[in-house]
């Protein structure tokens, strides 16, 4: 299948700064790329749905300006955790999509705010 | 989004073949059903995916009835690696984009 990649694969980060996380489809042009979030021993939530070129659509509850998403190139999508609190601390996943594939998933980034 | 149920947890003995039920009364004519596995602290890995009837891969089977309620997804002579958590979902168009919601998933223990 194809492959997403993401960076850094952990980050430890002191409480109110600012933390990014780069998304890379590897071997496929990423139409849409999505933000999910997951906490310990809980499912995966989706935050946000990003088109190449244009705003990100966040889901109920995400704060925008708090979690910004730049989807640069149909390869590239970053996430940015403004003002980092502990409450942040999770694990973020990134996934790929293609017309006419599934979602391919990145394999996370562990985000561990102090 | 349609929603999915299926069982929490499931145990299984090596060697042996275990099928985990997925019911979503609520499917929509354009939803595709889609089984991932996650292993802890990765991203999820697609297994399979179908519309309706049978559909198998190099890894796993996926059945769904005419009515496509339910699906059921077949791993055969499952090993210890295989012990993970396994999530059914509806995989929708939405806006030109395919937009999935992951449920609770299915922890699927494999003992020796």
């Amino acid at each position: 299948g194809a492959v997403v990649s993401q960076h850094p694969s952990r980050v430890i980060c002191k409480s109110g700064t600012s933390v990014k996380i780069e998304c890379r489809s590897l071997d496929f042009q990423a139409t849409t790329m999505f933000w999910y979030r997951q906490f310990p021993k809980q499912s995966l939530m989706l935050m946000a749905t990003s088109n190449e070129g244009s705003k990100a659509t966040y889901e109920q509850g995400v704060e925008k300006d708090k979690f910004l998403i730049n989807h640069a190139s149909l390869t590239l999508s970053t996430l940015t955790v403004t003002s980092a609190h502990p409450e942040d601390s999770s694990f973020y996943i990134c996934s790929g999509w293609d017309r006419g594939s599934e979602q391919y998933f990145g394999p996370g980034t562990r985000l561990t705010v102090t | 989004l349609a929603k999915t149920t299926q069982p929490i947890s499931m145990d299984s003995y090596e060697g042996q073949e275990v099928n985990i039920t997925c019911s979503h009364n609520n499917i929509a004519t354009n939803d595709y059903i889609t089984w991932y596995q996650q292993f802890p602290s990765q991203g999820p890995r697609f297994i399979i995916q179908g519309y309706k009837t049978k559909v198998t891969n190099e890894v796993a089977s996926l059945f769904i009835p005419a009515d496509r309620k339910s699906s059921t997804l077949s791993l055969p002579r499952v090993s210890l690696s295989d012990t993970a958590v396994y999530y059914c979902l509806l995989a929708e168009d939405s806006g030109g984009y395919q937009k999935v919601t992951f449920g609770i998933g299915t922890k699927l223990q494999v003992i020796p």
